[in-house]
């Protein structure tokens, strides 16, 4: 089942933060989160499992409320590199399971 | 690290060929992931490979198939072309889990 992603998109000034969630109405193993410019492929930025911690690494970080099987990342103090779209994919088992995206949230970042 | 490479980066094909699609896993990667991308959607999962055997599959057809090498290199095969399966096609390897995937840029499938 599609994890459902909010908000679809959002438009931000250089350094302002933002908030990207992911839910999932089934019980999950992981949740990876990438990043895919117009024409690049996706990349990585990090991966959360269940009964992990927090993961961040330097303006960007995400959490996975296990609980309520929402994960939200976390964009602080915007860049302008930081625009395009953010997608995140779950995976229920820790096997063979693929990822199953989400439909993605458009990050625009303006100087 | 070389990355994980695609060929072609363009295809246009006509409904009811077949058609092969390459990629080049990361040095290192022992597991190699196929993906659907259509135009302003989330990848789809077509199939998984792991040390040349399929184990893990989504909701495609039979008629996708796949191959991977001793190398861990990769071929998706799609017989019987039709227009729906015009998309971005994704080839994506990790080492054993749980690490993210790395993804290569791609093959842009027409299909006419």
């Amino acid at each position: 089942q599609q994890p459902v992603q909010s908000p679809q998109a959002v438009i931000l000034r250089e350094g302002e933060d933002a908030v990207i969630n992911c839910s999932s109405s089934k019980a999950l193993y992981s949740v990876h989160w990438y990043r895919q410019k117009h024409g690049e492929a996706p990349v990585f930025l990090m991966i959360l499992l269940k009964g992990g911690e927090q993961k961040g690494h330097d303006k960007i970080s995400a959490s996975f409320n296990e609980k309520k099987q929402q994960s939200s990342l976390y964009l602080t103090a915007s860049q302008l590199s930081y625009s395009g779209t953010y997608f995140c994919g779950t995976q229920r088992g820790g096997g063979a399971d693929g990822l199953t995206f989400g439909k993605g949230t458009h990050l625009i970042i303006q100087p | 690290e070389t990355g994980v490479t695609q060929s072609p980066t363009h295809l246009i094909k006509t409904r009811g060929q077949q058609v092969t699609l390459r990629c080049s896993s990361q040095s290192g990667h022992n597991t190699v992931s196929w993906y659907q991308q259509a135009l302003g959607q989330g990848p789809q999962f077509i199939f998984q490979y792991y040390r040349e055997e399929e184990n893990g599959r989504g909701n495609f057809p039979p008629r996708f198939s796949g191959l991977q090498f001793p190398n861990y290199s990769s071929e998706l095969n799609v017989n019987a072309l039709e227009l729906d399966d015009s998309a971005l096609y994704l080839c994506a390897s990790s080492s054993d889990r749980p690490y993210g995937y790395t993804f290569g840029s791609g093959t842009r499938l027409t299909v006419v």
